[in-house]
């Protein structure tokens, strides 16, 4: 079964500090993908990389960066915390040959305030 | 612009009754779905997929249904269970693309 791990299921912070999340995949998978799910706006994302150091935006990019230095790891960065970035952040990773569905870890709660 | 759609923020079954959840997309270039089902404070879990060369795919209590000229899919449950009260969430992509889009998720609740 593909794991994919997010370093924190809960995090506080406070409006301006630097943000990262963390995320890892187990199964080898080239595509890792950055979503925020908010209530009415289904999942939205962000960020994905098909490869190492590769990266492109995705729907809502502003307020973020990301870093893909090894295959299995994926980071989230919130260069500034806002308020408005308090969200659910999912991560997920797929198979590249395909169509493939995505398998995605178990998200963190981030809180800005 | 919304490309995928799901117009019932929330659905009520009784057990055992048959659960539909309906999906709308409007670019024709997408050729593969899914379905996914969450529980507060976990991620999606994969439940079932559909290519666009089929019009059904089944898994177990699980139905999805394609209707493409319609641009609208279906997912059924039968019977449902008190442990499908869920968030279920439709996506879709097209080949060529790495991009999912996702839906804004309907809340199943199955009345025991």
């Amino acid at each position: 079964d593909v794991k994919v791990t997010q370093s924190s299921r809960y995090l506080v912070k406070r409006t301006g500090e630097k943000v990262f999340l963390e995320c890892v995949q187990d199964m080898d998978h080239e595509n890792m993908f950055w979503y925020r799910q908010d209530p009415g706006l289904g999942l939205r994302l962000i960020y994905f990389s098909y490869d190492v150091k590769m990266k492109e935006k995705g729907d809502i990019p502003e307020g973020y960066s990301v870093s893909r230095e090894k295959k299995e790891r994926f980071s989230l960065i919130l260069e500034s915390a806002s308020t408005n970035q308090t969200s659910m952040y999912l991560c997920a990773s797929s198979h590249p040959s395909g169509p493939q569905p995505l398998h995605f870890g178990n998200g963190t709660r981030l809180t800005v305030t | 612009d919304q490309q995928v759609k799901q117009n019932s923020p929330s659905l009520s079954v009784q057990e055992g009754r048959i659960s539909i959840l309906n999906c709308d997309y409007t670019n024709s270039m997408f050729d593969y779905f899914l379905w996914y089902k969450k529980y507060p404070a976990e991620g999606p879990t994969f439940l079932i997929s559909i290519s666009s060369i089929k019009d059904k795919n089944e898994d177990g209590r699980f139905t999805v249904f394609l209707n493409k000229s319609a641009k609208h899919l279906s997912l059924h449950i039968v019977p449902s269970q008190p442990g499908d009260s869920a968030v279920y969430f439709c996506a879709a992509s097209a080949t060529g693309t790495y991009k999912y889009i996702f839906g804004t998720g309907t809340r199943l609740k199955v009345l025991a």
